[in-house]
């Protein structure tokens, strides 16, 4: 089975930029894997920021982007807050209505 | 404003089913732009997939779960399901029910809250 692979962990400084990233462990990243992101902050809902690699789910600040980077999903948060403090999740679409998680990457702001 | 809410027991024995119910609000759990899905993340550990359904069409699962798992659709009360058999300790866990947008791409679109899960005698 597919594996995604994200960094276990990121620190960034306030008003710094950051860039976490996405792998497939087998075969080419697609955009037919439509990779998309989230944001998980313990207590409350998950929030969705980025879909189809790049749009920007609604209300979300135009600090978060999404875009490929070689054969990565990436997400970049330019100009990082002390709320962004939080773990990111990409997911992907393997086809046949199955999707894979990435492990997840904890982001602290200091 | 859609909104999902989670619900069922929060602490089921070992070798028995976790039964949890999304009821779905501003939104109708037939529309064909959508389909319906669940994911979990167990203590310490990053979000899994579990499965989805989509009305009116099927239903699909994580292989590693698809054994033990049942996803159904409860229209009359804008309800979504899942079952869950023979658990173990490993199936601890925050459960999600979350929708998914269909189209030219996909994507989880509206999250639940989340509902704890424990499983212990």
């Amino acid at each position: 089975q597919t594996v995604v692979t994200q960094e276990p962990s990121f620190s960034v400084s306030p008003g710094g930029t950051v860039t976490l990233t996405c792998a497939l462990s087998s075969g080419s990243l697609s955009t037919t894997n439509y990779p998309s992101w989230y944001q998980l902050t313990p207590g409350q809902a998950p929030r969705t920021l980025i879909y189809n690699t790049s749009t920007r789910s609604s209300a979300v600040p135009d600090r978060f982007s999404g875009s490929i980077l070689g054969n990565k999903a990436a997400l970049t948060i330019t100009g990082a807050q002390p709320d962004d403090e939080s773990e990111y999740y990409c997911v992907m679409s393997m086809g046949s209505g199955i999707w894979v998680f990435g492990g997840g990457t904890k982001l602290t702001v200091l | 404003h859609l909104q999902l809410q989670e619900s069922g027991p929060g602490l089921v024995k070992p070798s028995e089913t976790l039964s949890l119910t999304c009821t779905v609000s501003g939104g109708s759990i037939r529309s064909t732009s959508y389909y319906w899905g669940w994911i979990r993340q167990p203590p310490g550990k990053g979000l899994e997939w579990i499965g989805s359904i989509y009305y009116n069409v099927g239903t699909y699962f994580n292989p590693s779960l698809k054994s033990r798992v049942i996803i159904s659709i409860d229209t009359s009360k804008n309800q979504f399901s899942l079952k869950l058999t023979s658990v173990t300790a490993a199936d601890t866990a925050i459960y999600y029910c979350a929708r998914v947008s269909r189209g030219s791409y996909s994507f989880f679109d509206s999250w639940g809250q989340g509902t704890l899960v424990s499983v212990s005698s």
